[in-house]
């Protein structure tokens, strides 16, 4: 199993622009999540999907957009990229449990710098 | 709302010395989730323990330990005779599962504590 993936690793962006960054999982988990890390303030959750097609909002999801049309995939768009979403993005995934909370798999995380 | 306290921004140790990193949260529900998430410098988070909220035994994996006191809101973090590849920073966070869903996952992390241990 590759885990949890995020695609790029990198990116740049100029204010205004769009982008969508690429998350895939492939150990057939419900639910994903986004979530955004800046310093000094921890990760925060931006989006997060407890199954295909059933999406809903975290702390900060003001300038994203997610949609979850497969189980594998979970992307993140950015509709006009603004210099206040430099950061660093990761992606997780975990099993439903009904008793036991699984632990969250992380992917290795988007940084992305925006101009 | 659920909240995460992590009140050392950074500590400094030296090599086999014991260091405790401090973490209390807050929530209304009976039931929840504690984590102890790694961060070393190559940026990748590394999954350390899951405990919930009805089992308060402390746990000890390694050089590992955790103290889990409801009464004080607490969940802290001890590394016995630290090493150089403890160095990192160390995230708590906090989930409250639905009912409905059976499962969370919404974390909600602390700020992280810098940990530094030199030679």
């Amino acid at each position: 199993n590759a885990g949890v993936t995020q695609t790029p690793k990198f990116q740049v962006l100029k204010t205004g622009q769009s982008m969508t960054l690429q998350c895939a999982q492939d150990m057939n988990h419900e639910y994903m999540s986004w979530y955004r890390q800046d310093p000094g303030m921890g990760l925060r959750l931006i989006h997060y999907s407890v199954g295909a097609g059933i999406t809903d909002q975290g702390e900060v999801p003001n300038g994203y957009n997610v949609s979850r049309s497969t189980t594998e995939d979970f992307p993140l768009r950015l509709l006009s990229a603004a210099p206040s979403q430099t950061s660093v993005y990761f992606c997780a995934s975990n099993p439903r449990g009904v008793l036991l909370l699984n632990e969250q798999f992380f992917g290795p995380g988007t940084r992305l710098t925006v101009l | 709302a659920q909240k995460v306290t992590q009140a050392q921004t950074e500590i400094s140790v030296v090599e086999k010395e014991d260091v405790t990193l401090d973490c209390v949260y807050e929530t209304r529900d009976t039931t929840y989730y504690l984590f102890w998430y790694k961060q070393p410098p190559s940026g990748e988070l590394v999954f350390l323990i899951r405990r919930n909220s009805f089992d308060e035994q402390n746990e000890i994996s390694g050089r590992y330990s955790w103290n889990f006191q409801k009464s004080t809101s607490s969940f802290n973090f001890t590394i016995t005779a630290s090493q150089v590849v403890d160095s990192a920073v160390y995230f708590c966070a906090l989930s409250e599962p639905s009912i409905l869903t059976g499962g969370g996952n919404k974390l909600t992390f602390g700020t992280g504590t810098q940990l530094k241990v030199e030679l």
